[in-house]
């Protein structure tokens, strides 16, 4: 049963940049890969994907910040958030990805990791 | 920017039917899928491409989209389906998740 593991610092402070990765297990990385992040109390929103050969898209609210990478050979990939605000304050879920662009949907999530920017 | 409107809340008796919408322009054009949220806990597909519904879902949850209305509807609604209920559809360059709506079981 594949399985996903979110890791990475939990606080920050504004202007740093947010790095955290997923660790893939159980499963086949040759999939699309996707960040999505929740605010506490709030809804979800897409941040970005990746296909596993390394094409990736963002969110157009967030991508000229936003970098998502792959690494096969450890089972893992990425997501970097520059210059990050208390607006990124969020629970970050990584996700498998089905399929892409518009019969894509998540699944499974990893059990989420919080996030909090604060100086 | 695409955006897709749910109600904040639905009611619904134990054993009832309980319907969540979720608006959009057009958004019968487009594929839909629901995600289930209880608190403190990651959000679990319950239902993808507009009527499909993943292994281990139970049968009271199907799924309509027409027009501008993609419908999730639980029949014989139990206490436990009582969550935080997201649609999701793509729009252009995005994946867009609608508001939420907190459904209730009373």
């Amino acid at each position: 049963q594949l399985q996903l593991q979110e890791s990475g610092p939990g606080l920050l402070k504004p202007s740093e940049t947010l790095s955290l990765t997923c660790s893939v297990s159980g499963g086949s990385m040759s999939y699309y890969w996707a960040w999505i992040r929740q605010p506490p109390g709030r809804g979800l929103e897409w941040i970005g994907s990746m296909y596993y050969s390394g094409s990736a898209y963002y969110n157009p609210s967030l991508k000229s910040r936003v970098t998502v990478s792959v690494d096969m050979s450890k089972s893992q990939f990425s997501l970097k958030l520059s210059s990050v605000a208390a607006a990124d304050t969020a629970v970050y879920y990584c996700a498998r990805q089905t399929s892409g662009y518009s019969s894509g949907w998540f699944d499974p999530w990893g059990q989420g990791t919080l996030v909090t920017v604060s100086s | 920017s695409y955006e897709l409107t749910q109600p904040p809340s639905v009611s619904v008796s134990p054993g009832q039917t309980a319907r969540i919408t979720c608006s959009g322009d057009k958004l019968g054009d487009k594929y839909v899928c629901w995600y289930q949220q209880k608190p403190g806990q990651s959000p679990v597909v319950v239902m993808y491409q507009d009527t499909k519904r993943p292994s281990g879902i139970p049968e009271r949850f199907s799924g309509s989209n027409s027009g501008n209305t993609a419908t999730l509807t639980i029949s014989g609604t139990q206490a436990i389906d009582e969550a935080d209920y997201y649609c999701q559809a793509w729009d252009t360059s995005a994946y867009v998740f609608g508001t939420g709506t907190k459904l209730t079981v009373l």
